[in-house]
């Protein structure tokens, strides 16, 4: 089975900040790796699928890189409303199934 | 608007067994994929179970296979997932998502707004 490496597991930073989240495949999964962000007390949203193409609707500042075993997630700068818990998801074709990362969970300092 | 509306979760002791249900509403419901996904009290994001339009394929994380069932009713816009002996890991909120499933494409969008099953004497 694949596993997912997700860091950090928290992240305090202040508004305006560039954050960085990286996420890492035990073995080459190409692109097939989404994102999503979980506001508290709510379901999850997707917010990148297939590494770095964005999600309809969803502002620029946020953005997803990488392929093979290493990801990235960012956030250009950082606003209150971006207050949340981020999890990457890899995801396998046949069968379709899929392995959730840790999550990181961000603060405002 | 999509919509995704589940329903089913409560109080179960160890062993025992319940049926959740998720409503669609807003999308033609037996064109997409259909999933399960569970987030135990605090903790991250765990996929449980999927099912593909027609119900021919079911697939499930190894942790609840022989125990869940997934099951879909295109008639009535419905996902089911019965739960058989139950585990106080299987403690959980309990969330139905769509599934986009291509040959290379594969994510949940959008989720429901989860159910929450507690599984304790």
């Amino acid at each position: 089975d694949i596993q997912m490496t997700q860091s950090p597991s928290s992240l305090s930073a202040s508004v305006g900040d560039r954050v960085t989240i990286t996420c890492q495949a035990s073995q080459d999964i190409s692109n097939y790796l989404n994102w999503y962000q979980q506001k508290p007390g709510k379901a999850p949203k997707l917010l990148i699928y297939d590494a770095s193409n964005l999600e309809t609707g969803v502002p620029s500042r946020f953005s997803g890189s990488g392929s093979g075993t290493d990801f990235t997630f960012t956030i250009s700068s950082l606003q209150p409303e971006d207050i949340a818990t981020y999890y990457c998801q890899q995801y396998d074709n046949l069968p379709p199934t899929y392995t959730f990362g840790q999550g990181t969970k961000l603060e405002i300092k | 608007e999509v919509q995704l509306v589940e329903s089913g979760g409560g109080l179960v002791q160890p062993g025992g067994s319940l049926r959740l249900s998720c409503a669609a509403s807003g999308f033609t419901f037996s064109s997409y994929w259909m999933s399960w996904v569970r987030q135990a009290p605090g903790k991250g994001l765990e996929w449980v179970a999927n099912i593909k339009q027609d119900g021919s394929e079911k697939y499930y994380v190894d942790s609840v296979k022989g125990r869940f069932t997934i099951s879909r009713d295109n008639a009535k816009n419905s996902l089911y997932l019965q739960m058989n002996s139950l585990r106080a890991e299987d403690t959980a909120v309990y969330y139905c998502a769509r599934g986009v499933v291509t040959t290379t494409k594969n994510w949940f969008d959008p989720w429901g707004q989860g159910t929450l099953v507690t599984v304790s004497s």
